[in-house]
């Protein structure tokens, strides 16, 4: 079956250390991936994507990668803030632009300070 | 003012009862889409609509129905509640000329049925 896993513990981490946060899917190809960040009692907002023909992408303190082999995709946040707690979730798009997204259940980042 | 406007934002009712949740948004997207989110399992995919024309049931469908009724307008309704099905809601756009699939949420409306 499909399914698309990210590791339901939340991760502590010290204030100005990286996060990397781990998306793995079985029996999917998808066209590309997308990180979200959640804040708690508010709707999902978009980070980065990353298409299948990408090793890497980078935006700011961000980087995405994704590993079509292994089926996994890694996100980093370097120099992680206590701004940057919350719960970060990937989604994936099956091939061709159908707008259909499935999500993974969510990360929950705590940068202490 | 948000894009995307989803009301009620809370909402407690009782099993049977009819219960209808709504969107809107002024972003102009073609595409409008309800998700469900609950505690462990992720965003799961009710229903999809890519213009006023087209509805499209997602992984979870079943006890839900749709009605789009403009462009900007997209209202997910259950028909007799029941308590397994009270759950954070949320509604999304997305605008295909950018080719990314980026979605757009609103701010979720939390059902709990009793």
């Amino acid at each position: 079956s499909q399914k698309i896993e990210q590791n339901s513990e939340a991760l502590n981490i010290q204030e100005g250390k990286t996060a990397t946060l781990t998306c793995n899917y079985t029996n999917y190809s998808p066209a590309y991936l997308q990180w979200y960040r959640q804040d708690p009692g508010r709707g999902p907002v978009f980070l980065l994507l990353i298409r299948e023909n990408e090793k890497e992408k980078r935006k700011e303190r961000l980087k995405v990668t994704f590993d079509t082999t292994l089926k996994q995709s890694l996100f980093h946040i370097t120099a992680s803030q206590p701004a940057d707690s919350a719960t970060y979730l990937c989604a994936l798009a099956a091939s061709g632009n159908t707008g259909k997204l499935i999500f993974g259940q969510g990360t929950t980042l705590q940068v202490k300070p | 003012d948000a894009d995307v406007t989803q009301t009620p934002r809370n909402r407690i009712t009782k099993t049977g009862k009819r219960i209808m949740l709504e969107c809107s948004q002024t972003k102009g997207h073609d595409r409008m889409y309800w998700y469900r989110q609950d505690p462990g399992l992720g965003l799961q995919l009710i229903y999809y609509s890519f213009d006023v024309k087209d509805i499209n049931k997602g992984e979870i469908s079943d006890g839900y129905s749709v009605s789009r009724q403009a462009q900007a307008k997209f209202s997910l309704s259950l028909e007799s509640a029941i308590p397994n099905q009270t759950a954070l809601y949320f509604c999304a756009t997305s605008d295909p000329r950018t080719h990314t699939g980026e979605l757009f949420f609103g701010e979720g409306s939390r059902l709990t049925v009793l």
